[in-house]
């Protein structure tokens, strides 16, 4: 078993949907915990992160952490063809100091 | 543009030959991170450094892989008698320590192709 876990995917959704992409882990030292995106051929880039459990929003994004059940998740309201890309989940023992963990990612499509 | 800069882009070589890659970090950065990337998954960890000191390595940098940040500003990354398997993204990051959280930035990726 791997110590992050997410779906690849592909995941279709219409344009305006709400996404939800999640991620579940297993070790329990971790703190931080990441979203990014990654276009194809590109490097990622940081959507958001978060500090133990709790939720945290970003205009259109919304970051869950659920530390008992080692559960994470990222939501996309009024999702756009523009969001189609690769989600990664990552995460961190020492706020993102150390080396990230990171999910497989999800694959997002957004259909126009 | 003073984002992570990585070079080559793209690299293609022989099975058995050595490769190396460059990586720049933002300036004024002191952490530097490797990671590898293959089709389909996510990055994996290979090490990072704290100014020139190489802090930390994971399992998954064999004897064959070398890193290097001599004068704590740019980094290299040798890869000695390359393998079919080597065949990946190779990624850089850099952060600045001082906060509760460093968020680490990556470069374009560097793509090694062994034939």
């Amino acid at each position: 078993q791997k110590e992050v876990e997410q779906d690849p995917g592909p995941l279709s959704v219409p344009e305006g949907a709400i996404v939800s992409l999640n991620c579940t882990y297993s070790n329990s030292a971790f703190q931080y915990f990441m979203w990014y995106r990654q276009y194809s051929r590109k490097g990622p880039e940081l959507l958001m992160y978060t500090y133990s459990s709790g939720n945290k929003e970003d205009g259109r994004f919304t970051a869950q952490v659920d530390k008992s059940s080692k559960y994470i998740s990222l939501f996309i309201r009024d999702s756009q063809p523009s969001d189609s890309a690769t989600y990664l989940c990552a995460m961190s023992e020492g706020g993102g100091a150390d080396g990230l963990t990171f999910g497989k990612g999800t694959h997002l499509i957004i259909q126009p | 543009d003073t984002g992570v800069s990585q070079d080559p882009r793209h690299k293609i070589t022989k099975r058995g030959q050595n490769v190396t890659f460059r990586c720049d970090p933002i300036s004024e950065h002191n952490r530097l991170y490797w990671y590898r990337q293959t089709l389909g998954q996510g990055p994996e960890f290979l090490t990072y450094f704290q100014n020139e000191a190489q802090l930390e390595k994971s399992r998954l940098l064999s004897d064959r892989f070398s890193a290097e940040r001599p004068k704590g500003s740019f980094s290299t990354l040798e890869i000695q008698r390359t393998e079919q398997g080597d065949s990946a993204m190779y990624l850089c990051a850099s952060s600045l320590d001082g906060k509760s959280y460093n968020e680490q930035f990556f470069g374009p990726g560097t793509r090694l192709t062994v034939l």
